[in-house]
């Protein structure tokens, strides 16, 4: 079946725009986790919806970022008046939540640059 | 608070010897961990997870809960072991991940 879909694959964009990231989830998959990955870094937890539970932001590095989820599928990531330390891999990671034994399917990634 | 680690951010072996990528959590219960690996230009995929005891790609990784390790261990390296390993710790609420730092192993010829 289709696995963790990301779009755009590559953005750039000029310092001080506004992006958009869209991930689409596994279907019926009711978890959904945003994170960064810097060059040369690990993962960096940014936001993480869990069916109809308020989304845990904790990961939010400042207010320009913002997530949402629409009707328990589709996510979209926003950064707000970009700056050239946002760039990095934007990667979407959903999955299905039954207890403890669960594991994450990553989508490929959105590869954002801020010139 | 749950947290893992991994030491050792580049890992360097040749060919054909052993290979430990080291994990330890901090964790208040049960843990169940899981190896996560992501080759060159690939995404990041499910290595193996603690519950299954299985053995993928000739990897194997047991859970120590005393020296609260869960290193991820082959007797014989390949060049195409070469990638990223995340070790990853599920909170007991079922919420957020927690990754590891990440451990990029590199196999020489």
């Amino acid at each position: 079946g289709a696995g963790v879909s990301q779009s755009p694959s590559n953005k750039v964009t000029e310092k001080g725009k506004d992006v958009e990231l869209r991930c689409d989830p596994i279907s019926g998959h009711t978890a959904l986790y945003w994170y960064r990955q810097s060059l040369g870094q690990g993962l960096e937890f940014l936001i993480y919806f869990q069916g109809n539970s308020a989304p845990d932001k904790s990961g939010l590095p400042s207010d320009r970022f913002s997530a949402e989820r629409t009707g328990g599928s589709v996510s979209t990531l926003t950064i707000q008046r970009t700056q050239q330390e946002d760039s990095a891999v934007y990667l979407c990671a959903s999955s299905d939540y039954r207890g403890l034994i669960y594991e994450q399917y990553f989508g490929p990634g959105t590869r954002l640059t801020v010139t | 608070a749950q947290r893992v680690t991994q030491p050792e951010k580049l890992l360097s072996v040749f060919k054909g010897a052993p290979v430990e990528l080291k994990c330890n959590y901090s964790y208040s219960g049960s843990p169940e961990l899981f190896w996560y690996v992501q080759y060159s230009r690939q995404r990041l995929q499910l290595l193996l997870r603690h519950i299954s005891r299985e053995s993928i790609k000739g990897f194997t990784a047991d859970l120590n809960k005393g020296e609260t390790s869960f290193h991820l261990k082959k007797p014989f390296a390949q060049e195409e072991d070469s990638a990223m390993y995340y070790c990853a710790l599920p909170p007991p609420e079922g919420q957020n991940f927690v990754f590891g730092p990440g451990t990029r192993l590199s196999v020489l010829p």
